[in-house]
């Protein structure tokens, strides 16, 4: 069965750097892009990326641009996205699901929460 | 402010049918992109409940259909039941600086 497992809680301070985790299991890892979606406490979904697992492409969203890399490691099926210069409004839980850039997102990971605090 | 727009709420008595809309313009929707509906049961990650407009994976109820016309599609619950309350979302593509992949707001759902 498709699985996605992420990394856990992470707290960082304004201005570190934080490198979220998501490892497949059950499929062709390089036959599916990952995208990257977050959601800060009590809000909406909110889509941040995503990277094709067959050759690295990658497209972000315009207000993360120059703050996020997402990369992908094929030997271990495992994708990962670092979000850099932290700030509080990025406190949320950090998810990453299968599907492609035009698709919809068929698996889930579990969801990494990221608290971003002096 | 979303792209795709959402009630914020919704509410029926268990039996009953709900609907809830996901309103979007001609750079998403309406450009003829296809519509996903999520589910997200509280404290748990989204699920995946209608793809490509209409379609349910394997292991979604019945219960659940999707539909889209013109710049809005809809997400209806028929014979409504305690364990459907939860949040959805509808998810599109957006040709503007907004996108690629967007999100609605988000609908509560609470069975009554």
């Amino acid at each position: 069965q498709v699985q996605l497992v992420q990394s856990g809680a992470e707290v960082k301070k304004p201005g570190a750097s934080v490198k979220v985790s998501c490892k497949a299991s059950g499929y062709t890892f390089t036959s599916y892009g990952i995208s990257w979606v977050r959601q800060a406490p009590g809000q909406g979904l909110e889509w941040m990326g995503w990277i094709s697992a067959y050759n690295g492409n990658t497209n972000y969203a315009q207000k993360l641009q120059g703050r996020v890399t997402m990369t992908t490691d094929t030997s271990t099926s495992t994708a990962y996205m670092e979000l850099r210069s932290l700030r509080s409004d990025d406190t949320a839980v950090y998810y990453c699901a299968r599907g492609e850039l035009l698709g919809d997102f068929d698996y889930w990971g579990q969801g990494t929460l990221v608290t971003v605090s002096s | 402010q979303s792209v795709l727009t959402q009630p914020p709420s919704v509410s029926g008595a268990p039996g009953q049918r709900v609907t809830i809309s996901c309103t979007g313009s001609s750079s998403n929707i309406g450009a003829g992109y296809d519509v996903h509906w999520y589910q997200q049961l509280p404290g748990t990650a989204p699920k995946l409940l209608i793809y490509g407009n209409s379609n349910r994976p394997s292991g979604v109820p019945d219960r659940f259909s999707g539909s889209k016309s013109g710049t809005s599609a809809s997400l209806a619950i028929t014979g409504l039941q305690a364990e459907d309350e939860a949040d959805y979302y509808c998810q599109s593509y957006d040709s503007s600086l907004s996108g690629p992949a967007v999100f609605g707001g988000g609908t509560q759902l609470t069975v009554l």
